[in-house]
């Protein structure tokens, strides 16, 4: 089994001003983690993704996360806030279950910048 | 972006009717899903296919069928619907290729009101 938890459902932050959104996991076997953004009446988008190999990747518009296995962490990170960053964001995890790669998203974070 | 339409964009219907919602991709992707989002809950969901014909439950399959008789269509189907399955509904789709393990592309969404 496997589960995310995010753990603000709401983050207000002052334009920019540097914002972290918190994702913890857990699972029995190896996973893969993704970032996804969700604007206003629109669908998700891929933000980044953890595969293998450096633990710190890189995203679109900016954003980072870094990937601690020792604490089943995947937080999202950006120095400076936009206006245009307001959406709500996605943490999923997705593992091998039986051959088809299980995907568990997180139940979002909304991300409001203040001008 | 990925080419996937879902129709219709909105819809309103009552109590005990039959809805269906189309999900379009042109990408040839074996994967489809179909997800329902709600505040609080984030996505969660409730079918999936892997292939013509072929299709699994999600963790929120009652009171919903589907069918794929075609890579590029999956039907997601409210047999009678009711109030709790208003929702904005999301179709998704993935190709199981080494360097997108788990990652999925979302549809614009389909947002259903069930009076």
């Amino acid at each position: 089994a496997q589960s995310v938890t995010q753990l603000d459902s709401q983050v207000p932050v002052f334009e920019e001003a540097p914002v972290e959104l918190r994702c913890n996991y857990s699972s029995s076997v190896s996973v893969y983690l993704f970032w996804y953004v969700q604007y206003p009446n629109q669908g998700l988008q891929l933000l980044l993704k953890y595969l293998s190999g450096s633990t710190l990747v890189k995203g679109i518009n900016g954003f980072e996360a870094e990937f601690n296995k020792s604490q089943t962490s995947f937080h999202l990170r950006k120095p400076s806030v936009h206006i245009s960053d307001t959406a709500e964001y996605f943490c999923a995890v997705s593992a091998n279950s039986g051959g088809y790669q299980k995907v568990t998203f997180g139940i979002g974070t909304k991300l409001q910048v203040i001008p | 972006d990925a080419g996937i339409t879902q129709s219709p964009r909105h819809k309103v219907t009552e109590t005990g009717t039959p809805v269906t919602l189309r999900c379009h991709q042109t990408e040839n992707h074996r994967y489809m899903y179909w997800y329902r989002q709600d505040p609080g809950h984030g996505l969660r969901l409730i079918h999936y296919s892997y292939g013509v014909k072929d299709t699994d439950k999600g963790e929120v399959s009652d009171g919903y069928s589907v069918s794929r008789s075609k890579t590029e269509d999956f039907l997601l189907t409210l047999e009678s619907a009711t109030s709790s399955q208003t929702s904005v509904y999301f179709c998704a789709i993935s190709e199981p290729i080494l360097s997108r393990p788990g990652e999925q592309f979302f549809g614009p969404g389909t947002r259903l009101t069930v009076l």
